[in-house]
Protein backbone atom coordinates (compact mmCIF):
# COMPACT_ATOMS: atom_id res chain seq x y z
CA UNK A 1 0.00 0.00 0.00
CA UNK A 2 1.56 3.15 -1.20
CA UNK A 3 -0.76 5.58 -0.13
CA UNK A 4 -2.17 6.01 -3.86
CA UNK A 5 -5.14 4.55 -4.95
CA UNK A 6 -6.63 4.34 -8.24
CA UNK A 7 -10.05 3.06 -9.46
CA UNK A 8 -11.10 0.91 -10.73
CA UNK A 9 -8.99 -1.48 -11.72
CA UNK A 10 -10.03 -2.89 -14.55
CA UNK A 11 -12.04 -0.82 -17.35
CA UNK A 12 -13.75 -2.14 -20.76
CA UNK A 13 -15.25 0.49 -22.31
CA UNK A 14 -16.41 0.68 -26.75
CA UNK A 15 -15.23 3.66 -28.49
CA UNK A 16 -18.28 5.95 -28.19
CA UNK A 17 -18.43 5.79 -24.88
CA UNK A 18 -17.31 8.31 -21.54
CA UNK A 19 -15.53 7.02 -18.72
CA UNK A 20 -13.44 8.85 -16.33
CA UNK A 21 -10.18 7.24 -14.28
CA UNK A 22 -9.96 7.99 -10.28
CA UNK A 23 -6.89 8.64 -8.51
CA UNK A 24 -6.59 9.73 -4.60
CA UNK A 25 -3.73 10.57 -2.49
CA UNK A 26 -3.50 11.45 1.35
CA UNK A 27 0.39 11.30 1.68
CA UNK A 28 0.11 15.44 1.64
CA UNK A 29 2.09 15.51 -2.00
CA UNK A 30 1.39 18.35 -4.15
CA UNK A 31 2.55 17.10 -7.14
CA UNK A 32 -0.12 14.49 -9.09
CA UNK A 33 0.84 12.80 -12.53
CA UNK A 34 -0.61 10.22 -14.79
CA UNK A 35 1.59 7.80 -16.97
CA UNK A 36 0.35 5.49 -19.79
CA UNK A 37 2.32 2.21 -19.42
CA UNK A 38 2.08 -0.09 -23.03
CA UNK A 39 4.28 -2.80 -24.42
CA UNK A 40 4.97 -0.27 -27.27
CA UNK A 41 5.97 2.81 -24.57
CA UNK A 42 6.35 1.83 -21.34
CA UNK A 43 6.03 5.06 -18.95
CA UNK A 44 5.27 7.47 -20.59
CA UNK A 45 4.16 10.38 -19.26
CA UNK A 46 1.14 12.18 -19.87
CA UNK A 47 0.15 14.88 -17.45
CA UNK A 48 1.41 16.59 -14.54
CA UNK A 49 -0.29 18.57 -11.75
CA UNK A 50 1.53 20.86 -9.47
CA UNK A 51 -0.31 22.42 -6.81
CA UNK A 52 -3.76 21.57 -8.68
CA UNK A 53 -2.09 23.75 -12.09
CA UNK A 54 -1.16 21.68 -15.04
CA UNK A 55 2.54 22.06 -15.36
CA UNK A 56 2.77 19.44 -18.57
CA UNK A 57 0.76 18.35 -21.38
CA UNK A 58 2.94 15.87 -23.36
CA UNK A 59 1.45 15.98 -26.67
CA UNK A 60 -1.67 14.00 -25.28
CA UNK A 61 -4.71 13.56 -27.72
CA UNK A 62 -7.44 15.87 -26.49
CA UNK A 63 -9.52 12.49 -26.16
CA UNK A 64 -7.97 12.01 -22.43
CA UNK A 65 -8.78 15.41 -20.30
CA UNK A 66 -7.09 15.76 -16.97
CA UNK A 67 -8.90 17.32 -13.61
CA UNK A 68 -7.34 17.85 -10.53
CA UNK A 69 -9.82 19.53 -8.10
CA UNK A 70 -7.70 19.71 -5.32
CA UNK A 71 -4.01 18.63 -4.16
CA UNK A 72 -5.51 14.85 -3.36
CA UNK A 73 -7.49 14.44 -6.12
CA UNK A 74 -6.98 13.33 -10.25
CA UNK A 75 -9.33 12.52 -12.89
CA UNK A 76 -8.44 11.14 -16.30
CA UNK A 77 -11.92 11.62 -18.38
CA UNK A 78 -11.96 9.75 -21.41
CA UNK A 79 -13.93 9.94 -24.58
CA UNK A 80 -13.82 8.54 -28.26
CA UNK A 81 -10.92 6.46 -27.43
CA UNK A 82 -9.14 4.33 -29.73
CA UNK A 83 -8.15 0.47 -29.18
CA UNK A 84 -4.64 1.78 -29.39
CA UNK A 85 -5.35 3.86 -26.11
CA UNK A 86 -5.57 0.06 -24.32
CA UNK A 87 -3.03 0.29 -21.87
CA UNK A 88 -2.62 0.73 -17.58
CA UNK A 89 -2.57 4.06 -16.54
CA UNK A 90 -1.14 4.81 -13.81
CA UNK A 91 -1.23 7.89 -11.42
CA UNK A 92 1.75 9.34 -8.86
CA UNK A 93 2.30 11.49 -6.60
CA UNK A 94 5.32 13.27 -5.53
CA UNK A 95 5.94 16.42 -2.99
CA UNK A 96 6.11 19.08 -5.90
CA UNK A 97 9.18 21.51 -6.25
CA UNK A 98 11.76 19.22 -3.64
CA UNK A 99 13.76 17.04 -6.81
CA UNK A 100 14.76 14.47 -4.29
CA UNK A 101 11.48 13.06 -3.13
CA UNK A 102 10.44 10.08 -5.48
CA UNK A 103 6.62 9.78 -6.91
CA UNK A 104 4.45 7.07 -5.23
CA UNK A 105 2.54 5.24 -7.31
CA UNK A 106 -1.10 3.76 -7.93
CA UNK A 107 -1.52 0.08 -9.18
CA UNK A 108 -2.62 1.26 -11.91
CA UNK A 109 -5.83 1.33 -14.14
CA UNK A 110 -6.01 -1.42 -16.75
CA UNK A 111 -8.11 -0.04 -19.71
CA UNK A 112 -9.45 -1.97 -22.61
CA UNK A 113 -10.75 -0.29 -25.67
CA UNK A 114 -13.22 -2.29 -27.48
CA UNK B 1 14.39 18.11 -23.30
CA UNK B 2 15.83 15.17 -20.86
CA UNK B 3 15.72 11.77 -22.09
CA UNK B 4 16.53 8.55 -20.32
CA UNK B 5 17.96 5.20 -22.07
CA UNK B 6 17.89 1.92 -21.17
CA UNK B 7 19.52 -0.29 -23.75
CA UNK B 8 19.20 -3.52 -22.54
CA UNK B 9 14.82 -4.36 -22.78
CA UNK B 10 15.86 -8.12 -20.64
CA UNK B 11 18.98 -9.74 -18.70
CA UNK B 12 19.49 -12.45 -16.90
CA UNK B 13 21.52 -13.35 -13.98
CA UNK B 14 21.81 -16.15 -11.59
CA UNK B 15 20.90 -16.28 -7.92
CA UNK B 16 22.97 -14.91 -5.57
CA UNK B 17 25.44 -13.69 -8.16
CA UNK B 18 25.90 -9.67 -9.09
CA UNK B 19 24.54 -8.09 -12.18
CA UNK B 20 24.93 -4.48 -13.47
CA UNK B 21 21.86 -2.40 -15.20
CA UNK B 22 22.76 0.19 -17.68
CA UNK B 23 21.13 3.52 -17.59
CA UNK B 24 22.04 6.59 -19.38
CA UNK B 25 20.76 10.37 -19.41
CA UNK B 26 20.77 13.50 -21.52
CA UNK B 27 20.11 16.83 -19.69
CA UNK B 28 21.17 20.62 -19.72
CA UNK B 29 20.55 21.02 -16.07
CA UNK B 30 22.89 20.90 -13.22
CA UNK B 31 21.29 19.86 -10.56
CA UNK B 32 18.61 16.75 -10.40
CA UNK B 33 18.17 13.35 -8.88
CA UNK B 34 18.22 9.71 -10.39
CA UNK B 35 16.31 7.21 -9.46
CA UNK B 36 15.83 3.43 -9.86
CA UNK B 37 12.51 2.03 -9.82
CA UNK B 38 11.34 -1.57 -9.27
CA UNK B 39 7.90 -2.81 -11.39
CA UNK B 40 7.55 -6.81 -10.02
CA UNK B 41 4.90 -8.90 -12.02
CA UNK B 42 2.18 -6.95 -9.21
CA UNK B 43 2.90 -4.24 -11.71
CA UNK B 44 3.20 -1.94 -8.19
CA UNK B 45 6.31 0.25 -8.82
CA UNK B 46 8.73 0.62 -5.80
CA UNK B 47 11.49 2.98 -4.96
CA UNK B 48 14.78 1.02 -5.33
CA UNK B 49 17.30 3.81 -4.88
CA UNK B 50 18.20 7.43 -4.99
CA UNK B 51 20.64 9.49 -6.07
CA UNK B 52 21.65 13.38 -6.08
CA UNK B 53 23.59 14.85 -8.44
CA UNK B 54 25.91 16.67 -6.49
CA UNK B 55 26.55 14.43 -4.37
CA UNK B 56 30.02 12.36 -6.06
CA UNK B 57 29.53 9.71 -3.61
CA UNK B 58 27.35 6.90 -4.99
CA UNK B 59 24.70 5.78 -2.84
CA UNK B 60 23.70 2.47 -1.49
CA UNK B 61 21.05 0.68 0.01
CA UNK B 62 21.37 -2.89 0.68
CA UNK B 63 22.33 -5.03 -1.93
CA UNK B 64 22.05 -2.63 -4.45
CA UNK B 65 23.90 0.53 -5.59
CA UNK B 66 24.84 2.49 -7.93
CA UNK B 67 27.77 4.17 -10.44
CA UNK B 68 26.97 7.57 -10.91
CA UNK B 69 28.91 8.62 -13.37
CA UNK B 70 28.01 12.40 -14.00
CA UNK B 71 30.47 13.77 -16.73
CA UNK B 72 29.33 10.40 -18.76
CA UNK B 73 25.46 11.23 -18.09
CA UNK B 74 25.75 7.11 -16.85
CA UNK B 75 23.77 5.65 -13.81
CA UNK B 76 24.37 1.89 -13.28
CA UNK B 77 22.45 -0.02 -11.03
CA UNK B 78 24.10 -3.07 -9.39
CA UNK B 79 22.39 -5.53 -7.71
CA UNK B 80 24.77 -8.36 -5.39
CA UNK B 81 24.21 -11.63 -3.74
CA UNK B 82 20.92 -11.52 -6.62
CA UNK B 83 17.60 -13.14 -5.06
CA UNK B 84 14.29 -14.59 -6.57
CA UNK B 85 12.17 -11.95 -5.40
CA UNK B 86 14.53 -9.35 -7.13
CA UNK B 87 12.97 -10.43 -10.79
CA UNK B 88 10.71 -7.48 -12.02
CA UNK B 89 11.02 -4.60 -14.68
CA UNK B 90 13.80 -2.22 -13.31
CA UNK B 91 13.03 1.48 -14.58
CA UNK B 92 15.67 4.98 -14.47
CA UNK B 93 14.38 7.80 -13.79
CA UNK B 94 15.51 11.22 -13.87
CA UNK B 95 13.82 14.58 -12.11
CA UNK B 96 14.77 17.87 -12.71
CA UNK B 97 13.62 21.19 -11.44
CA UNK B 98 10.44 21.31 -13.29
CA UNK B 99 8.65 18.44 -11.38
CA UNK B 100 8.56 15.90 -14.46
CA UNK B 101 9.59 12.30 -13.93
CA UNK B 102 10.81 10.40 -16.35
CA UNK B 103 11.63 7.49 -17.31
CA UNK B 104 13.47 4.89 -19.30
CA UNK B 105 11.67 1.90 -21.44
CA UNK B 106 12.86 -0.44 -18.61
CA UNK B 107 14.89 -3.82 -18.69
CA UNK B 108 13.28 -7.31 -17.75
CA UNK B 109 15.69 -9.21 -14.87
CA UNK B 110 15.32 -12.62 -14.75
CA UNK B 111 16.96 -14.60 -11.84
CA UNK B 112 17.83 -18.10 -12.89
CA UNK B 113 17.49 -20.58 -9.77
Amino acid sequence: ETGVTQTPRHLVMGMTNKKSLKCEQHLGHNAMYWYKQSAKKPLELMFVYNFKEQTENNSVPSRFSPECPNSSHLFLHLHTLQPEDSALYLCASSQGRRMNTEAFFGQGTRLTVV
Amino acid sequence: AQTVTQSQPEMSVQEAETVTLSCTYDTSESDYYLFWYKQPPSRQMILVIRQEAYKQQNATENRFSVNFQKAAKSFSLKISDSQLGDAAMYFCAYRGRDDKIIFGKGTRLHILP
